[in-house]
């Protein structure tokens, strides 16, 4: 079956990296999401990653996939305050533009 | 701007009363979605409509119900059937269109629905 699981919580240093991992078990998914929550908020999309590539960079963004171990993680450089949230890993199974989520890391980040 | 809008951003139903969530969209886009989001879970699908007058269940359909009359709206009604609707909920669209082959999901800001 269809199953995303995370870490639910991640707790750093201001200006340390943040690594949130994910695995998935649907090795037909096409592609893999990350989004952010703030409290009160909808989803904000981050960023997505392909399924035929390693790693995207975007920005402070470092995405890796590691499709033998369905193992995805998302890193953060020199994590803000800013970035406390909660951060949803997200694939794309099904034929249709169906996304199952894990249950989300709360990323704590404090001075 | 172009976005998606949910109204109201807080509800509250008495026993037995049905509610209707609001989501409105200006990004033309084909696709929408409901999810609900209860504390310390992901998202969970309720429905889902990829055209104008078409919808689907999702995982967890029972007790809610929906309409895609125009392509920029897609209501959810929250029935007296569903006996556990304290949730944050949330609506999204995306595009369908090949071209953007990664299509992501893009979400209102929410709807907190508490029982009176």
């Amino acid at each position: 079956g269809e199953d995303v699981e995370q870490s639910l919580f991640l707790s750093v240093r201001e200006g340390d990296s943040s690594v949130i991992n994910c695995t998935y078990t649907d090795s037909s998914s096409t592609y893999l999401y990350w989004y952010k929550q703030e409290p009160g908020a909808g989803l904000q999309l981050l960023t997505y990653i392909f399924s035929n590539m390693d790693m995207k960079q975007d920005q402070r963004l470092t995405v890796l996939l590691n499709k033998k171990d369905k193992h995805l993680s998302l890193r953060i450089a020199d994590t803000q305050t800013g970035d406390s949230a909660i951060y949803f890993c997200a694939e794309r199974a099904g034929g249709y533009n169906k996304l199952i989520f894990g249950a989300g890391t709360r990323l704590a980040v404090h001075p | 701007d172009g976005g998606i809008t949910q109204s109201p951003k807080y509800l509250f139903r008495k026993e037995g009363q049905n509610v209707t969530l609001s989501c409105e969209q200006n990004l033309n886009h084909d696709a929408m979605y409901w999810y609900r989001q209860d504390p310390g879970q992901g998202l969970r699908l309720i429905y889902y409509s990829q055209i104008v007058n078409d919808f689907q269940k999702g995982d967890i359909a029972e007790g809610y119900s929906v309409s895609r009359e125009k392509k920029e709206s897609f209501p959810l009604t929250v029935t007296s059937a569903q006996k556990n609707p304290t949730a944050f909920y949330l609506c999204a669209s995306s595009t369908e269109l090949p071209q953007v082959s990664y299509q992501p999901q893009h979400f209102g800001d929410g709807t907190r629905l508490s029982i009176l």
